[in-house]
């Protein structure tokens, strides 16, 4: 499964990391995504991450103030968001992603199905 | 880039009830489209992928449909642990877009 680390409180113009730690398959044979949701809002999807290639696919939304990197001697994942804004008060979640090496898929394998548990993210001054 | 809409935004049904929920891409996206449940407090949780395969564990009263831009999920009958905002995602390409969620709740 998928764990990730504990809520973070942060100013705006900072930078916060979250991490997401993967256990019980193998790591490099799958990428990362990941997804946040603002309170009352819905599901929006971050960018992704190859597990084996370390290849990255950032929605455009978040293109230049979004990092994903992965460490796989430890089998986890980061994603470090930067210029923090008060609307990027959110529960961060990394999902398990069926791209292992490019950022399409050829067949429509199971898409996002572990999930971690959520990060609570606030930005306040 | 595609986008994704879902209807209804909200409904409200009876327990036993067939519910059905809609999703539309702007572009053609052939089968590549997901399902989720989503509690509040919770994970989000896949029910669906490739438009209308179940995934293991997910009880049989729900079911997708479609192929190209529209897509259906079915809730053969409305039990109350299914209160919850159900969002389709397409996965066709690099950007794997969530619609903006249908919000189902128990007359």
């Amino acid at each position: 499964h998928l764990v990730q680390s504990g809520a973070e409180v942060k100013k705006p113009g900072a930078s916060v990391r979250v991490s997401c730690k993967a256990s019980g398959y193998t790591f490099t044979s799958y990428g990362i995504s990941w997804v946040r949701q603002a309170p009352g809002q819905g599901l929006e999807w971050m960018g992704w991450i190859s597990g084996y290639t370390r290849n990255t696919h950032y929605a455009q939304n978040f293109q230049g103030r979004v990092t994903m990197t992965t460490d796989t001697s430890t089998n986890t994942a980061y994603m470090e968001l930067r210029s923090l804004r008060s609307d990027d008060t959110a529960v961060y979640y990394c999902a398990r992603d069926p791209r292992m090496l490019d950022d399409f898929l050829t067949v429509p394998t199971p898409a996002f199905d572990i999930w971690g548990q959520g990060t609570m993210v606030i930005v306040s001054s | 880039d595609i986008q994704m809409t879902q209807s209804p935004s909200s409904l409200s049904a009876s327990v036993g009830d067939r519910v059905t929920i809609t999703c539309r891409a702007s572009q053609g996206i052939s089968n590549y489209l997901a399902w989720y449940q989503k509690k509040p407090g919770k994970v989000p949780e896949l029910l669906i992928y490739a438009a209308s395969t179940l995934q293991s564990g997910v009880p049989s009263r729900f079911s997708g449909s479609g192929s190209g831009t529209d897509f259906t999920l079915t809730i053969s009958s409305l039990q109350p642990e299914d209160v919850a905002t159900y969002y389709c995602q397409k996965y066709n390409s690099a950007s794997f877009t969530f619609g903006p969620g249908t919000k189902v709740d128990i007359k």
